[in-house]
């Protein structure tokens, strides 16, 4: 079946360090791609999407770009800030169900 | 623009008791979803409403769990009895219907804790 796997956390980073956080997903055909963000006491948001293979996501100096060859979509920012600390969910929509990653949980100190 | 909103916010019990929990999702969005998400996991799709019918509870434990929308509007899952491991956050979100229902909007959720 379809599913999603993150990287382990948490990931510990110095602000202004660059982030990378793994996702690799298992589906038939050509799902659409999401990353979400939690932050603490807080709803699950939406950070950014892809659609379609080699379209590239973007928010708030966040990027992943839908790879179909190694079926990943990995999360990437060059600098990151103390207020990008929260849990980050990679998923896929496929058939109008959105199914989750675990979840990396990212701390940024200053 | 409202978000989704859901209550309660927390909600403790003693397993074998029953729990209700309420949401209303953005107004004019036809999709209604409430998921569960267990500590250090990623949500779990419960159940997904369409206006005011079900469009998918493959993984609702049917033996504990219901949920309605009667109106097509706001929703609510209900518990009962509640085991330990029913402890979690359940989540409730929304989407337009079409092609702009891939984003789903959640609420903020409500922590639930059985003792």
């Amino acid at each position: 079946g379809n599913s999603v796997t993150q990287m382990e956390g948490p990931v510990t980073l110095s602000e202004e360090a660059f982030l990378t956080i793994n996702c690799t997903y298992t589906a038939t055909g050509y799902p659409s791609l999401f990353w979400y963000v939690q932050y603490p006491g807080e709803g699950l948001q939406l950070l950014l999407k892809a659609t379609k293979a080699d379209d590239k996501g973007s928010n708030k100096g966040f990027e992943a770009t839908y790879r179909k060859e190694t079926t990943s979509f990995h999360l990437e920012k060059g600098s990151v800030q103390v207020s990008d600390s929260a849990v980050y969910f990679c998923a896929l929509l496929q058939g109008g169900k959105l199914i989750f990653g675990q979840g990396t949980e990212l701390s940024v100190k200053p | 623009e409202a978000g989704v909103a859901q209550s309660p916010r927390y909600k403790i019990i003693e397993k074998r008791q029953s729990v209700a929990f309420w949401c209303n999702p953005i107004s004019g969005h036809a999709t209604l979803y409430w998921y569960q998400q267990i500590l250090g996991q990623g949500p779990k799709l419960l159940i997904q409403f369409q206006n005011n019918g079900v469009v998918d509870d493959s993984q609702l434990p049917k033996d504990r769990f219901s949920a309605e929308r009667l109106k097509g509007v706001d929703s609510t899952l209900k518990i009962q009895p509640a085991k330990l491991e029913d402890s979690a956050v359940y989540l409730c979100a929304s989407s337009l219907s079409g092609p702009l229902s891939y984003e789903q909007y959640f609420g903020p959720g409500t922590r639930l804790t059985v003792t």
